[in-house]
C-alpha cells in the first residue's frame, strides 16, 4: 500500500462548482497534513495546512480524520484560476521527510 | 535571490555520462529536500537533509544516484551512468527546518538523457 493515496482524476467541473478531493495516508504515526498546489509546469506550492479541528481559508476547507487516517479538500465556487493538482502531503513524526500523494488534477470549465 | 535556486534549468544528456545538479537553498533554512518528478507522475522522494544530521537516504532509487550538502547551504545531486528513465524533473525544496514544514520549491532542472 502507498503511503499517500489521492484519486488521480482529472476532476472536470464547471465555474461556480463544488468540488471535493480525498487522500489516505498509510502511517497512523503521521503528525502533520497538508495540502499544495501544483500549477502545469510548475513547481508546487504549499495551499495549505491541515488541523484535527478543520480549518478554512476562504473558499477552501481542509478536513483531518485521524481514526480513518484520511485527509479531504473542497473547493466552494471554483474558479477557472483554481484549474491544477492537488497533493496531499503527509509527514512524520520527529526528523522524517514530507510525503507527497501523486496528485488529483482540477479542471475548471468555463 | 530570494528563493531556491537551482541550476541548470534543463540538461540534456547521452545515456552513460555522469551530471551534477545544483540547489540553493533559501539563507537560514537549515533543512534541504531532493524530489523526482516524472512527466504526468507525483513527486518521489530521494534524499532529506536536516542540518548536521545524517541524511535520510531512503528514497535513492539507486547506487547511481549520490547527493551532498554543504553545511547549510549549498547541494548536488549527482548521477552517474545516466540511463534513460532518469529522464524526469529534479525539484529542490528548503524549508526552516523540522518544526517547520512550509517547503519552498525551486522551479526545477529538466533532465533529458537520450
Amino acid at each position: 500500500r502507498k503511503e499517500v493515496e489521492q484519486d488521480p482524476g482529472p476532476f472536470n467541473v464547471p465555474e461556480g462548482a463544488t468540488v471535493a478531493f480525498n487522500c489516505t495516508y498509510s502511517n497512523s504515526a503521521s503528525q502533520s497534513f497538508f495540502w499544495y498546489r501544483q500549477d502545469c509546469r510548475k513547481e508546487p506550492k504549499l495551499l495549505m495546512s491541515v488541523y484535527s479541528s478543520g480549518n478554512e481559508d476562504g473558499r477552501f476547507t481542509a478536513q483531518l480524520n485521524r481514526a480513518s487516517q484520511y485527509i479531504s479538500l473542497l473547493i466552494r465556487d471554483s474558479k477557472l484560476s483554481d484549474s491544477a493538482t492537488y497533493l496531499c502531503v503527509v509527514k512524520g513524526s520527529g526528523n522524517t521527510p514530507l510525503v507527497f500523494g501523486k496528485g488529483t488534477r482540477l479542471s475548471v470549465i468555463a | 535571490g530570494a528563493g531556491v535556486s537551482q541550476s541548470p534549468s534543463n540538461k540534456v544528456t547521452e545515456k552513460g555520462k555522469d551530471v551534477e545538479l545544483r540547489c540553493d537553498p533559501i539563507s537560514g533554512h537549515t533543512a534541504l529536500y531532493w524530489y523526482r518528478q516524472r512527466l504526468g507522475q507525483g513527486l518521489e522522494f530521494l534524499i532529506y537533509f536536516q542540518g548536521n544530521s545524517a541524511p535520510d537516504k531512503s528514497g535513492l532509487p539507486s547506487d547511481r544516484f549520490s547527493a551532498e550538502r554543504t553545511g547549510e547551504s549549498v547541494s548536488t545531486l549527482t548521477i552517474q551512468r545516466t540511463q534513460q528513465e532518469d529522464s524526469a524533473v529534479y525539484l529542490c525544496a528548503s524549508s526552516l527546518g523540522v518544526a517547520y514544514e512550509k517547503l519552498f520549491f525551486g522551479s526545477g532542472t529538466q533532465l533529458s538523457v537520450l
